[in-house]
């Protein structure tokens, strides 16, 4: 079992939907919880990261944690062509060491 | 903020030959990754300094892979000899010593190995 599941995707949706990406991850020694955005042919990209269950929110994004469940969100809102990205889950491990460990990535396009 | 920097930027060799790879991370991190991307797949962490020093270099295939990090700020990957497994995207990363979590990745090189 991967420590972190998340699902390729593609995910494609109309501009101004809402779009939620998940991710599920198995290791409660996990503590911080990042969502990254990767342009084709880029690094990726730190959108926000959150420490405890609950929301987040920034602008248009919101992360969401479930620590009881082991279950992450990322929600968009009013879905721009240019959030058209792969989006990777990543959770910072603690346990045997200070580890990131990333999701495989969800294909998202917003088609306008 | 000046970003992470890496070069080259692509890099296309044969098989059996040697690569090297450049980072500069963002300044005043203590802390620099390298990372392996496949295709299709997340980063996966190939080997993790603090300053000068290994923290660790579990998944870094030894046998063919090196790095260093001179005077604790540059650093460079090597892979000697390639095969063609090794064709990924290589990423470096930075981070402040006091939140490891909180990784910046340079834009990568694109390695094709034929």
């Amino acid at each position: 079992q991967k420590e972190v599941e998340q699902d390729p995707g593609p995910l494609s949706v109309p501009e101004g939907a809402i779009v939620s990406l998940n991710c599920t991850y198995s290791n409660s020694a996990f503590q911080y919880f990042m969502w990254y955005r990767q342009y084709s042919r880029k690094g990726p990209e730190l959108l926000m990261y959150t420490y405890s269950s609950g929301n987040k929110e920034d602008g248009r994004f919101t992360a969401q944690v479930d620590k009881s469940s082991k279950y992450i969100s990322l929600f968009i809102r009013d879905s721009q062509p240019s959030d058209s990205a792969t989006y990777l889950c990543a959770i910072f491990r603690v346990e045997y060491g200070n580890k990131l460990v990333f999701g495989a990535g969800t294909i998202l396009r917003v088609k306008s | 903020e000046a970003g992470v920097a890496q070069s080259p930027r692509y890099k296309i060799i044969e098989k059996r030959q040697s690569v090297a790879f450049w980072c500069n991370p963002i300044s005043g991190h203590a802390t620099l990754y390298w990372y392996q991307q496949i295709l299709g797949q997340g980063p996966k962490l190939l080997i993790q300094f603090q300053n000068n020093g290994v923290v660790d270099d579990s998944q870094l295939p030894k046998d063919r892979f090196s790095a260093e990090r001179l005077k604790g700020v540059d650093s460079t990957l090597k892979i000697q000899p390639a095969k063609l497994e090794d064709s990924a995207v290589y990423l470096c990363a930075s981070s402040p010593l006091d939140r490891s979590y909180e990784q910046y990745f340079g834009p990568g090189t694109r390695l094709t190995v034929t």
